[in-house]
C-alpha cells in the first residue's frame, strides 16, 4: 500500500509571495491533517480536513490555509510569504481522524523564503 | 495553557547503554499520548498509543509507560540504528494534537 506523498519536496521562494502544497493521503484514508515543523517550535498543528471540510484549525494566521478534494488529496496554501514561514510542512493521513486513530505521515515538503 | 515538553533534548549512548526519555505535560482532556520517531529528512514514524496511567507498550527495544503527568520511553540495549529523533504528542478533547521538540538520539557503536 503506497504511504503518504507530498510534492513538492523543497520548495525556495521569496518574501511576500504565495505557494500551494499538496498531500496524497494513504488509499482509504479521509482524514488529513498539515502540520509546520521548525527547531524551535517543533511540531504544530495547522489544520485538518475530513470529507473536504476543515474539521480543526490550530493557531496560524488566516494567510495559512487549505482545501481538501473528493479524493481526499489536499493542498494548502500559504499567501504573502514571510521569512518565518520556512519550515518543513508535514501532511498525515488517518482513517477518519478526530479519534486515536494512528496518523501516517508523508515525508514533508521543505519550504525556503529567502 | 497546554503545554507538552521532552528531555533531554539530545542523548548520546553507547552501543548497548538503556536509557529513558521523558514527556511530560500539563494539559487537560487527554485522550491520549503517542509517540514517533523521526529520522533525518522523513515524516514521524508511529511507535506507540498510550490512552491511560499505568499502561505500557512494547515493540522491540522499546517500552512506552504513562503516568497522569508524564511518559518514558525506555530503550533497552539500544543500537546505533535506534538513532533518530523522538516526539511525543498529546491528543486532547477537541480533537487538537500537541507535539513536543524531541529527544534527538544517537547511538555510537
Amino acid at each position: 500500500k503506497a504511504g503518504v506523498t507530498q510534492t513538492p519536496r523543497y520548495l525556495i521562494k521569496t518574501r511576500g509571495q504565495q505557494v500551494t502544497l499538496s498531500c496524497s493521503p494513504i488509499s482509504g484514508h479521509r482524514s488529513v491533517s498539515w502540520y509546520q515543523q521548525t527547531p524551535g517550535q517543533g511540531l504544530q498543528f495547522l489544520f485538518e480536513y475530513f470529507s473536504e471540510t476543515q474539521r480543526n484549525k490550530g493557531n496560524f494566521p488566516g494567510r495559512f490555509s487549505g482545501r481538501q478534494f473528493s479524493n481526499s488529496r489536499s493542498e494548502m496554501n500559504v499567501s504573502t510569504l514571510e521569512l518565518g514561514d520556512s519550515a518543513l510542512y508535514l501532511c498525515a493521513s488517518s482513517l477518519a481522524g478526530g479519534t486515536l486513530e494512528t496518523q501516517y505521515f508523508g515525508p514533508g515538503t521543505r519550504l525556503l523564503v529567502l | 495553557e497546554d503545554q507538552v515538553t521532552q528531555s533531554p533534548e539530545a542523548l548520546r549512548l553507547q552501543e548497548g547503554e538503556s536509557s529513558s526519555l521523558n514527556c511530560s505535560y500539563t494539559v487537560s482532556g487527554l485522550r491520549g499520548l503517542f509517540w514517533y520517531r523521526q529520522d533525518p529528512g522523513k515524516g514521524p514514524e508511529f511507535l506507540f498509543t498510550l490512552y491511560s496511567a499505568g499502561e505500557e507498550k512494547e515493540k522491540e527495544r522499546l517500552k512506552a509507560t504513562l503516568t497522569k503527568k508524564e511518559s518514558f520511553l525506555h530503550i533497552t540495549a539500544p543500537k546505533p540504528e535506534d538513532s533518530a529523533t523522538y516526539l511525543c504528542a498529546v491528543f486532547l478533547t477537541g480533537n487538537q494534537f500537541y507535539f513536543g521538540t524531541g529527544t534527538s538520539l544517537t547511538v555510537i557503536p
